[in-house]
Order: C-alpha cells, then sequence, then structure tokens
C-alpha cells in the first residue's frame, strides 16, 4: 500500500525551464514532508522540506508547494540546471506513525538537458 | 571524514551465505536507521535505533538482525541470504525528536547469486 505517490518515474527539462515534481499521499496524518535529491552511487540528500501548517516553502531555486485538501505537493526548480539532474524522492512523516518513520515515494528521475 | 559511511560499498555473494554490513557516524546523532532500495527503487525503512535500542523494527524476516554496538555505530547481519535480498541498504541517521533531516550513507549494494 503505497502511502506517498510519485506517478511519474521520469521528467525531462530544458535547462533553464522550470522543472515541476509532483507527489500524492494517501494518509492523512501526515505533517511534515521533504524532498531528497539522489545522484547514483549516492545516498539520497536533503533538499527541501514543509511543515503542514505552511503551503508553501522556499530555498533559492527550490520551491514546495503543499495543497492538503487534495493531498499534493509538488517541487518547482526554477531555472533548472543540468547539475539538477538526479532523483528525487518525496517523503512524508508524522502523527499515525511512529515519530521517526519516513515514508518514501518511489521518486522521480530528472534529467536537465543543456 | 564522510559523516556517515558504510562498508562495504558492494557486496556479491551466494545464497546462503551470513554477511554483515556496517554503519558508522560521526554526526553525533543518536537515532540511527536502515532502509531498503529494492529493484522497484522503493526505499523503505527497515529497523530505527534510538540510543543503541531498537524503536522501529518493520515486518523484517528474522534472518536480518541489527546491531548496535555504540551510538555510533548500527551494523546489519543478514543470515541465510536468498535472492530477494539483493537491493541497496542505506543506513541513515537523525537527531532524535527533531525535524532534522536524516543524514544517508552512499549505500552497499548487495547482490546474492
Amino acid at each position: 500500500d503505497q502511502q506517498v505517490k510519485q506517478n511519474s518515474p521520469s521528467l525531462s527539462v530544458q535547462e533553464g525551464r522550470i522543472s515541476i515534481l509532483n507527489c500524492d499521499y494517501t494518509n492523512s496524518m501526515f505533517d511534515y514532508f521533504l524532498w531528497y535529491k539522489k545522484y547514483p552511487a549516492e545516498g539520497p540528500t536533503f533538499l527541501i522540506s514543509i511543515s503542514s501548517i505552511k503551503d508553501k516553502n522556499e530555498d533559492g531555486r527550490f520551491t514546495v508547494f503543499l495543497n492538503k485538501s487534495a493531498k499534493h505537493l509538488s517541487l518547482h526548480i526554477v531555472p533548472s540546471q543540468p547539475g539538477d539532474s538526479a532523483v528525487y524522492f518525496c517523503a512524508a512523516k508524522g502523527l499515525g506513525t511512529s515519530y521517526d518513520k519516513v515514508i518514501f515515494g518511489p521518486g522521480t528521475s530528472l534529467s536537465v538537458i543543456p | 571524514d564522510t559523516a556517515v559511511s558504510q562498508t562495504p560499498k558492494y557486496l556479491v555473494t551466494q545464497m546462503g551465505n551470513d554477511k554483515s554490513i556496517k554503519c558508522e557516524q560521526n554526526l553525533g546523532h543518536d537515532t540511527m536507521y536502515w532502509y531498503k532500495q529494492d529493484s522497484k527503487k522503493f526505499l523503505k525503512i527497515m529497523f530505527s535505533y534510538n540510543n543503541k535500542e531498537l524503536i522501529i523494527n518493520e515486518t523484517v524476516p528474522n534472518r536480518f538482525s541489527p546491531k548496535s554496538p555504540d551510538k555510533a555505530h548500527l551494523n546489519l547481519h543478514i543470515n541465510s541470504l536468498e535472492l530477494g535480498d539483493s537491493a541497496v541498504y542505506f543506513c541513515a541517521t537523525q537527531k532524535w525528536g527533531s525535524q532534522e533531516t536524516q543524514y544517508f550513507g552512499p549505500g552497499t549494494r548487495l547482490l546474492v547469486l
């Protein structure tokens, strides 16, 4: 039972354009959401997060939007750069699961074309 | 001085063997995790330890036994390896009770033949 879904396995974007990665979740008890970035042969690294009390969080070129009613969040990268090419994991945690248990989505592979 | 390190990086072994994967962190975090990334690329939590005590134990076969000799180490021992154990295993750490991110190791790629 996938509680965190990323329905696009891959995405290609031209350099300089906006990349939008989407994530849906089913568990309404999640109250904290994270995005991780993963390069090949490396572990995931934290990118940006958002609490359920907010609907937007911005950090440089990265912005995460949260729509609680739709149980949907998205990561916007603008402008996209070739170094952004990686797998992006959406993750969630909160009440209803053990406190520090994080549920990951399957990831979206982003390719930024120069 | 890598924050979270894992050894070995690659492990190829025969079915039925017993193997261990080691994880060490120098971040001073008190919570450590083991995750498994299977062929479908899902990252799933296996175990969580806080101050050397088991906190989370997902539905993982008894063949998998984590061991935390101290707060800086969390090792994973696997008995009687099966083909389905082939995956990438990630160790991660976090400061307990905070919303801070988890820090992941580089992963151990296990292939069972």
